[in-house]
């Protein structure tokens, strides 16, 4: 099992739609989490950090399950600038230093 | 506000011939990494560095070296370029808070032929 799993999508939808993604993690011991975003050969810029308690950021809301071990982001009224491909990440607790553990990204496409 | 600066931006090697990648940030951060991007496998962890004059291995460290001398600058050193080295490299920072996510550098694109 990968310790960061994430449908691949492309998730093609119209602009104003609303787009869920989950996230699954293997490490129960998991402290921390994200959400990246990557433009088309840019590099990952954060988005947001994912709380216990869930927190919302403008159209952008992001949850954590620890019980199902999974996170998610939901993107309301999307935009076609919100178009690009986002990176659940999870920063563990293995090994020394601050070691983050990338999801290999969903895709989406926002569509007039 | 130049945050994580990586040179160079483009790079075309040919077997077997050496290069370094330099990554300068200018936050302070403690810990820097190098980060390999391949189509469908995500960002894979090279090398990472938890303060100056300290490397350790990441995911996929065969084939590559690294220092850290100095505190804001991490290279990432290819001794004898191979084809399976044609990749994305990315460098990141972060402080030493586990909480804090890392910032990236826009990244070094490099084939060997």
């Amino acid at each position: 099992r990968k310790e960061v799993e994430q449908d691949p999508g492309p998730f093609n939808v119209p602009e104003g739609a609303t787009v869920a993604f989950n996230c699954t993690y293997s490490n129960s011991a998991s402290q921390s989490f994200f959400w990246y975003r990557q433009d088309c050969r840019k590099e990952p810029k954060l988005l947001m950090s994912v709380y216990s308690s869930g927190n919302e950021d403008g159209r952008f809301t992001a949850q954590l399950n620890r019980a199902s071990q999974y996170i998610s982001l939901l993107i309301r009224d999307s935009k076609l600038s919100d178009s690009a491909t986002y990176l659940c990440v999870v920063n563990g607790l293995t090994g020394g230093g601050n070691k983050l553990t990338f999801g290999t990204g969903t895709q989406l496409k926002v569509e007039l | 506000n130049a945050g994580v600066t990586q040179t160079p931006k483009f790079r075309v090697l040919k077997t077997g011939q050496s290069m370094t990648l330099l990554c300068a940030q200018d936050m302070n951060h403690e810990y820097m990494y190098w980060y390999r991007q391949d189509p469908g496998m995500g960002l894979r962890l090279i090398h990472y560095s938890v303060g100056e004059g300290t490397t350790a291995k990441g995911e996929v460290p065969d084939g590559y070296n690294v220092s850290r001398l100095k505190k804001q600058n991490f290279l990432l050193g290819l001794e004898s370029a191979a084809p399976s080295q044609t990749s994305v490299y990315f460098c990141a920072s972060s402080p030493v808070s586990l909480n804090q996510p890392q910032h990236f550098g826009d990244g070094t694109r490099l084939s060997i032929l």
